[in-house]
């Protein structure tokens, strides 16, 4: 069975720092690849997607990066944390129209 | 992306029927209307899907309307465990990515 790991689970980091959040999917093969990011109370929010390894589509201008070196591995970065990067960031992985999501990394930038 | 329209909140009785509505008048033809559900502190999980006709699965049924610019999710009897933000989103056919709304809170009193 497939499943997605994710992790840290939780991160505190100060502002201007890097940051790597690194997500893994096994199980299946050539699965398109995303990442979410959730304010405090506000809904989820499109960072990027991927439909396969060096393809990395971007939603919205930030401060982050994404990169997938692997077929199955995922990874968010940021070279220097804002307060606003803050949030609950959300790896998902999909093959067919459900989308399956891990169980996040809750980050607050100090 | 074609925009859905839910209610900010909802609240409803343990053991009650539930009906989510969810309204997309701008939908198109190839379209699919999905459902996912989010409990606090987790990531969103799959709920369920339709094109056209009505759906049923162990968790809950999807009534689409005859001119598919509305849908609605039904819990058949709601437990406590239901308690959680709804997501109704529009996917088109062949689209990599799900952009998720701002969604229903549902609060089950006991």
């Amino acid at each position: 069975s497939q499943t997605i790991h994710q992790w840290p689970a939780t991160l505190v980091q100060p502002v201007g720092s890097p940051l790597s959040l690194e997500c893994t999917v096994e199980g299946t093969s050539n699965p398109n690849l995303y990442w979410y990011r959730q304010a405090a109370g506000r809904g989820l929010q499109l960072l990027f997607y991927s439909v396969g390894i060096g393809q990395i589509s971007s939603e919205v201008p930030q401060n982050l990066s994404a990169s997938r070196p692997q077929d199955r591995q995922f990874i968010l970065s940021s070279k220097k944390l804002l307060l606003s990067d803050s949030g609950f960031y959300l790896c998902a992985w999909s093959v067919t129209e459900k989308l399956f999501f891990g169980s996040g990394t809750q980050l607050s930038v100090l | 992306d074609a925009k859905t329209t839910q209610p900010n909140s909802m609240e409803s009785n343990e053991e009650e029927p539930v009906h989510l509505p969810c309204n997309h008048s701008t939908i198109s033809g190839t379209d699919y209307i999905h459902w996912y559900r989010q409990l606090p502190s987790q990531g969103p999980e799959y709920v369920i899907h339709g094109l056209t006709s009505n759906v049923n699965n162990r968790m809950a049924s999807l009534a689409i309307a005859e001119d598919r610019k509305s849908s609605t999710l039904i819990l058949h009897r709601a437990t406590l465990r239901d308690a959680a933000v709804y997501y109704c989103i529009l996917r088109g056919g062949g689209a990599q990515k799900l952009v998720f709304g701002q969604g229903t809170r549902l609060t089950i009193n006991p």
